[in-house]
């Protein structure tokens, strides 16, 4: 157990609709990452959290949004679902003592979303 | 244009075999993260490298940075090894990741 959780964990949702992905890191890390992995592409970057604030940009459509909160549980939204959505989403966290840190990362579940 | 190159592709061993997973990059990077994927689907991170060699069990990785090259080994394999590994660059502030090695490990 890497002490980040996701739900939920499966979605199953229509073209088209709008749905919101939720992510709460470890205690104490203040950075938060998505990630997306479909069969085609693999796993993507699409977007960091530190600390409240958006450090860097992926591959994130303009339809996909996020953010993270004052108790730094992040939520990612994606709207106009498309088929080509359809995918794993993960949340991971690390312990960063400034946003330019790298640190070990510890991945949640993952979200598995089906767009049909 | 593939940042990361991972190979083999698929590897399949037999049980107490030592193995190498490679990693070619492309960019300067900050760290190199290697990752098992289960079949469940679940990721574990591995290592985080920025430099010389790391150990942990049976799991070993090292990093060549003139060469841009990371190679994870995998001594006495197991039939529990058997997973994809994924190799991972920190480049700035992006993040780009090999296809994935995937490793089968018969008794």
């Amino acid at each position: 157990d890497s002490g980040v959780t996701q739900t939920p964990k499966h979605l199953i949702t229509a073209t088209g609709q709008r749905v919101t992905l939720r992510c709460s890191p470890r205690s104490g890390d203040l950075s938060v990452y998505w990630y997306q992995q479909s069969l085609d592409q693999g796993l993507q970057f699409l977007i960091q959290y530190y600390n409240g604030e958006e450090r860097a940009k992926g591959n994130i459509l303009e339809r996909f949004s996020a953010q993270q909160f004052p108790d730094l549980h992040s939520e990612l939204n994606l709207s106009s679902l498309e088929l080509g959505d359809s995918a794993l989403y993960f949340c991971a966290s690390s312990v960063a003592l400034t946003s330019g840190d790298y640190n070990e990362q510890f991945f949640g579940p993952g979200t598995r979303l089906t767009v049909l | 244009k593939n940042e990361v190159e991972q190979s083999p592709q698929n590897l399949t061993a037999q049980e107490g075999e030592f193995i190498t997973i490679n990693c070619s990059y492309s960019v300067g990077i900050s760290a190199l993260h290697w990752l098992q994927q289960h079949p469940g689907g679940g990721i574990v991170s591995l290592f985080m490298l920025s430099s010389g060699k790391k150990k942990h069990g049976r799991l070993i990785a090292t990093i060549n940075i003139q060469e841009k090259h990371s190679s994870l080994h995998i001594t006495a394999s197991h039939p529990r090894d058997s997973a994809v590994y994924i190799c991972a660059v920190a480049f700035g502030n992006q993040f780009y990741f090999g296809t994935g090695t995937s490793l089968t490990v018969i008794p």
